[in-house]
């Protein structure tokens, strides 16, 4: 069965650092990959998306990135956090199939404070 | 262009009633996918149920179904015997060719389930 873990679980960095969050996803091959930021008692702002190596479509503009070195693994990164980052981060992957039924299963998620 | 509207901030409901969970979206796109996902205090995002815009019959999954109204352009949740443990948010999510396959997610609703 497929899993996928991120982590860390709870982060908590000063403004202007950087930041490298990782997501792997185990028991799937060239899966789409996913990034997304929930704010307190809100929904989610798709972030990222990967489907292949090297493929990443940004779908806000930020002072986030992503990058995807491996088939499995997904990085997301900032030279220097903003207050505004804060939230929590949530990684998904599906199968990727192009269709209506493409379910995302989602992570555990990392709770990222920004002080 | 594509939305989710989900128009219940928050709901309380007695231990062992059935509840419904309201959902209406909008788009253009006859093929499309609508979902539904739980999202407890851990904050991990899980996957309940999908309705495809072709099913002939509503989607169920153990105790969730989806009450699938498609002129009405509602897909509502409905959890039958209510746990304490379905205290969550909950989260309907859309996805049509419009969207570039992308899932599009409404404001969640908050459930609470009363001993």
């Amino acid at each position: 069965s497929q899993t996928i873990h991120q982590w860390p679980a709870t982060l908590v960095q000063p403004v202007g650092s950087p930041l490298s969050l990782e997501c792997t996803v185990e028991g799937t091959s060239n899966p789409n990959l996913y990034w997304y930021r929930q704010a307190a008692g809100r929904g989610l702002q798709l972030l990222f998306y990967s489907v292949g190596i090297g493929q990443i479509s940004s779908e806000v503009p930020q002072n986030l990135s992503a990058s995807r070195p491996q088939d499995r693994q997904f990085i997301l990164s900032s030279k220097k956090l903003l207050l505004s980052d804060s939230g929590f981060y949530l990684c998904a992957w599906s199968v990727g199939a192009g269709v209506a039924q493409d379910t995302q299963y989602f992570g555990p998620g990392t709770r990222l404070t920004v002080l | 262009a594509q939305k989710i509207t989900q128009t219940q901030p928050g709901m309380f409901v007695q231990e062992k009633e059935a509840v419904t969970l309201d959902c209406t979206y909008d788009t253009s796109d006859p093929s499309y996918g609508l979902f539904w996902y739980k999202q407890p205090s851990s904050g991990e995002m899980i996957f309940l149920i999908y309705q495809g815009s072709y099913d002939q019959q509503n989607a169920t999954e153990g105790r969730y179904s989806l009450n699938f109204q498609k002129a009405r352009k509602s897909a509502n949740l409905v959890i039958s015997a209510s746990q304490l443990g379905d205290s969550a948010m909950y989260f309907c999510a859309m996805r049509d060719m419009d969207s570039n396959y992308q899932l599009i997610w409404g404001a969640g609703t908050k459930l609470i389930i009363k001993p």
